[in-house]
C-alpha cells in the first residue's frame, strides 16, 4: 500500500505563508492526493485535493510534483485558526487503483502558529 | 452539505460490556469506515465497507467487528469491550473523490 511522510510538526507567524510537504514515493498512477486538518475535538475536515495538476481553492493551494512523488500543501496567509493536524491522504476509487475503497493517512504535521 | 452523524460524543462503558458506535451518512456513499485515534498514533484503520453486506478489515482489526444492514449505516462492535480500547472513535464515508468525517466519539472503557 502507497503510504505518506510528513514532517511532525512545523511552526508558522501569523500571516505568513505556510508550505506543508508529503511525500509518497510509492503512489500508483490514479491515486488522488488529499488533504485534510484536523481541528481539536473534531473530526478531519476536507481541506483540497489533486491528481497531476496543482490545484487551488479559497482555503489553501496544492502544488503537485511533476512524478507525483510528492505535493505540497500552501495555505498563503496563516491565520491562529489554521493552527490543525494537517493529513496528506493518497485514495484511489478507480478501477485497477490498488487503493481503491481504502484511505491511507500519513501521521499527519501539527501547525502551530504564532501570533 | 454532506453529514456523518455519530450517535454519541461521549460514551463511558465498562469492561466485558457488549458496545455499540453508530454511523449514519446522508449521501448514499458506498464507502464507509471506522477509524480510532490514539496521541501518538494517529488514526487507523478498524474496518471498512464499500457495499452493503461488504466489510474488510482494517489495519487493527482484533476486538472489532462491524455490520453494514443498510447504505447508510455502519456500526462498530466492541464484543467485550476493554480497556485498551479507550479511544477516539471517527466514522467516515466517501464518494469517489471526497471523504466526510464525522465528529467522533470519545469512549472509556472503565
Amino acid at each position: 500500500d502507497a503510504k505518506t511522510t510528513q514532517p511532525n510538526s512545523m511552526e508558522s507567524n501569523e500571516e505568513e505563508p505556510v508550505h506543508l510537504p508529503c511525500n509518497h514515493s510509492t503512489i500508483s498512477g490514479t491515486d488522488y492526493i488529499h488533504w485534510y486538518r484536523q481541528l481539536p475535538s473534531q473530526g478531519p475536515e476536507y481541506v483540497i485535493h489533486g491528481l497531476t495538476s496543482n490545484v487551488n481553492n479559497r482555503m489553501a493551494s496544492l502544488a503537485i510534483a511533476e512524478d507525483r512523488k510528492s505535493s505540497t500543501l500552501i495555505l498563503h496567509r496563516a491565520t491562529l485558526r489554521d493552527a490543525a493536524v494537517y493529513y496528506c491522504i493518497l485514495s484511489g476509487f478507480l478501477v485497477g487503483s490498488s487503493n481503491t475503497g481504502k484511505l491511507i493517512f500519513g501521521q499527519g504535521t501539527t501547525l502551530q502558529v504564532k501570533p | 452539505d454532506v453529514k456523518v452523524t455519530q450517535s454519541s460524543r461521549y460514551l463511558v462503558k465498562r469492561t466485558g460490556e457488549k458496545v455499540f458506535l453508530e454511523c449514519v451518512q446522508d449521501m448514499d456513499h458506498e464507502n464507509m469506515f471506522w477509524y480510532r485515534q490514539d496521541p501518538g498514533l494517529g488514526l487507523r484503520l478498524i474496518y471498512f465497507s464499500y457495499d452493503v453486506k461488504m466489510k474488510e478489515k482494517g489495519d487493527i482489526p482484533e476486538g472489532y467487528s462491524v455490520s453494514r444492514e443498510k447504505k447508510e449505516r455502519f456500526s462498530l462492535i466492541l464484543e467485550s469491550a476493554s480497556t485498551n480500547q479507550t479511544s477516539m472513535y471517527l466514522c467516515a464515508s466517501s464518494s469517489r473523490l471526497l471523504v466526510h468525517f464525522g465528529d467522533g466519539t470519545r469512549l472509556s472503557i472503565l
